[in-house]
């Protein structure tokens, strides 16, 4: 079955660091770019960052620049999102996405939420 | 790039005809021709759906009552006939400029 499946989001405290993850299968992996939209709850989409398929080319949102990592391991089939200094404007469902080409995405994950709060 | 939607609400008769505005402060049209507009479907509870891509073409296993339009900077996405199952959140987003960015978001829901 073709999917993405996200992990790692919980509890952290402000200025905090928090990796999550994201286990594709079904679909060759390495060949396609793959991004990170999140959703405050209740609230609309924001992208976070794009990855091409090599993990050499990295695109960041302004308001995570600086702060967000996002790389990929394509022996492993995984996506990740190292996120530092974590503030309560963080806190978000992240979900990945695979895109097929260039400006869009066609699959999504069920999303896994960060919260971040003492 | 920001992306703005219309209605951010539109309660809808079962059977008729929706739609919902997008309209984008820059041009999407790239240098290849193509321009890079898409429409998702998030039904309550559930990840986002992609219904359109490249402004009129739908996706595998979406109903052929949705359908996008526009060019440049307006677009549209209409259903035909609106069904039960089409309660939701409808997101138009930009491919074009980074970062890519989404519209507000419409509710559409069943008067």
């Amino acid at each position: 079955e073709v999917q993405l499946v996200e992990s790692g989001g919980r509890l952290v405290q402000p200025g905090g660091p928090l990796r999550v993850s994201c286990a594709a299968s079904g679909f060759n992996f390495n060949g396609y770019w793959m991004s990170w939209v999140r959703q405050v709850p209740g609230k609309g989409l924001e992208w976070v960052a794009n990855i091409d398929a090599d993990g050499r080319e990295k695109f960041y949102v302004d308001s995570v620049a600086g702060r967000f990592s996002v790389s990929r391991d394509n022996a492993q089939n995984a996506l990740y999102l190292q996120m530092n200094s974590l503030t309560a404007e963080d806190t978000a469902v992240y979900f990945c996405a695979r895109s097929p080409e260039k400006g869009t995405v066609d699959l999504w994950g069920q999303g896994t939420l960060v919260i971040v709060s003492s | 790039v920001v992306m703005t939607q219309s209605p951010l609400s539109l309660p809808v008769t079962l059977g008729q005809p929706a739609s919902i505005s997008c309209r984008s402060t820059h041009s999407l049209i790239h240098t290849d021709g193509h321009t890079y507009l898409n429409w998702f479907q998030q039904r309550p509870g559930q990840s986002p759906r992609r219904l359109i891509y490249k402004v009129s073409n739908r996706d595998s296993g979406v109903p052929d009552r949705f359908s996008g339009s526009g060019s440049g900077t307006d677009f549209t996405l209409t259903i035909s006939r609106v069904e039960a199952e089409d309660v939701g959140l409808y997101y138009c987003m930009q491919g074009l400029h980074w970062p890519w960015t989404f519209g507000q978001g419409t509710k559409v829901e069943i008067k």
